[in-house]
């Protein structure tokens, strides 16, 4: 069965900052691997996917994730961080079913 | 483009009482279709999802149903509320493409609050 452990439940960065996210996945074949994001009571919006080829993705907003195959994880990354930014990021994964398995999430705080 | 709808936004509920959410989606065809809900520091937890209309998979045993009555529309239901379904419901769907290739889209949810 696929799992996603998000370790960090809270994280707090100051603006302009750059912000890593960590996400490590189990899965016993190539993964297909996602990150979205959630304002407070919103829905999930996608920032960016990996499915196959070059292991660094670009997403939106100015987010981009790093697949290492060797350490099983898929880290989100921003260069600098904005107050707009402050959120819940939760990472997912499929195996090539209908179904995503979602991590627990990372709540950002992000201070001016 | 696709959108998805879900209402209501917001919904308080007496334990024992009936449920019904739904969800619609515009603007393609023959999508897959999931209904989750979100506890707080638990991250989402995947209750149904179909593929078909009339097609209905249950993820947990539970006191909610799911139908879906039309290829675009998705129903959340349950005939007596308990405390425990308080939380926030987001549908989603995806492409009905083989091989995984599925990120899903959200809608923008239902906070349910069962008192």
């Amino acid at each position: 069965a696929q799992s996603v452990t998000q370790p960090d439940i809270h994280i707090t960065v100051s603006e302009g900052a750059s912000l890593e996210l960590r996400c490590n996945y189990s899965y016993g074949a190539t993964p297909y691997l996602f990150w979205y994001v959630q304002s407070p009571g919103q829905g999930l919006q996608l920032l960016l996917k990996y499915f196959s080829g070059d292991t660094l993705v670009q997403g939106i907003k100015g987010f981009e994730a790093e697949f290492k195959r060797s350490q099983s994880s898929f880290n989100l990354r921003k260069p600098s961080v904005h107050w707009s930014d402050a959120a819940e990021y939760f990472c997912s994964v499929t195996g090539g079913g209908n179904k995503l398995t979602f991590g627990t999430g990372t709540q950002l705080k992000v201070e001016l | 483009s696709q959108t998805i709808h879900q209402w209501p936004a917001t919904l308080v509920q007496p334990v024992g009482s009936p449920l019904s959410l739904e969800c619609t989606v515009e603007g393609t065809s023959n999508p897959n279709l999931y209904w989750y809900r979100q506890a707080a520091g638990r991250g989402l937890q995947l209750l149904f999802y179909s593929v078909g209309i009339g097609q209905i998979s249950s993820e947990v045993p539970q006191n909610l149903s799911a139908s879906r009555p039309q290829d675009r529309q998705f129903i959340l239901s349950s005939k007596k509320l308990l405390l425990s379904d308080s939380g926030f419901y987001l549908c989603a769907w995806s492409r009905g493409l083989a091989g995984g290739r599925n990120e899903q889209f959200f809608g923008p949810g239902t906070r349910l609050t069962v008192l």
